[in-house]
């Protein structure tokens, strides 16, 4: 298993502003992921946080808007850039652990921003 | 595409019920398949891992099954609790490697 920590855990932030999410894991993991979550909706995944190199995003997600940096195998940033109230959610990171055949995905306990 | 579908959307029960969660998924060539339970405003904590190979898994309360098959798997609570209140995400790993997460089913457990 793993334990992942987020900061903050919550924050309300004016339209316009950006925001950096921090995302702790206790092991060091190859695969971290950065997850969206609206208000009465399952989660998203926005992109793969790749050690050394750039995020891989999904489609509807780009680098400007949600950059990402990955420097190490413990730790993971995600920014929401240039905020509107349509970016309110919970965003959570996870990381997927076992070996071949048993992969498990684990989640931190989210970051629930408000856009006002 | 990989589509993950959860009934119901939600499901109350007085406590000491048994219960079963569906969940459905359109391709069988799912890798893994995962439950989940988020609190209000949490994060996820991953309850069960069912691997490809595997049918089904137990932890205490709460068993869960899986048929490639059919595109199908359950999670059956037994002996619900008001703490059991939650909702339950189950999510399949795609081919590419990527989980694809159900809309959930948000359980209430009346005492």
């Amino acid at each position: 298993s793993a334990v992942i920590s987020q900061k903050p855990s919550r924050d309300i932030c004016q339209r316009g502003t950006s925001l950096t999410i921090q995302c702790q894991v206790d092991s060091q993991v190859t695969m971290m992921f950065w997850y969206r979550q609206q208000p009465g909706q399952s989660l998203t995944l926005i992109a793969t946080a790749n050690q050394g190199s750039e995020a891989t995003y999904e489609s509807g997600f780009v680098i400007d808007k949600f950059p990402i940096s990955r420097p190490n195998l413990t730790f993971s940033t995600l920014t929401v850039s240039n905020m509107s109230p349509e970016d309110s959610s919970i965003y959570l990171c996870s990381v997927e652990v076992g070996d071949r055949g048993s992969y498990e995905q684990y989640f931190g306990p989210g970051t629930r921003l408000t856009v006002t | 595409k990989q589509e993950v579908t959860q009934i119901p959307a939600a499901l109350s029960v007085p406590e000491g019920e048994n219960l079963v969660l569906n969940c459905s998924f359109t391709d069988s060539a799912i890798y893994n398949l995962q439950w989940f339970r988020q609190d209000p405003g949490k994060g996820l904590t991953s309850l069960l891992l069912i691997q490809s190979s595997q049918r089904e898994q137990t932890s205490g309360r709460l068993n869960a099954s899986l048929d490639k098959s059919s595109g199908r798997s359950t999670l059956y609570i037994a002996a619900s609790q008001p703490g059991d209140s939650a909702t339950y995400l189950c999510a399949g790993y795609n081919q590419g490697g990527k989980l694809i997460f159900g809309q959930g089913t948000e359980l209430s457990v009346k005492p």
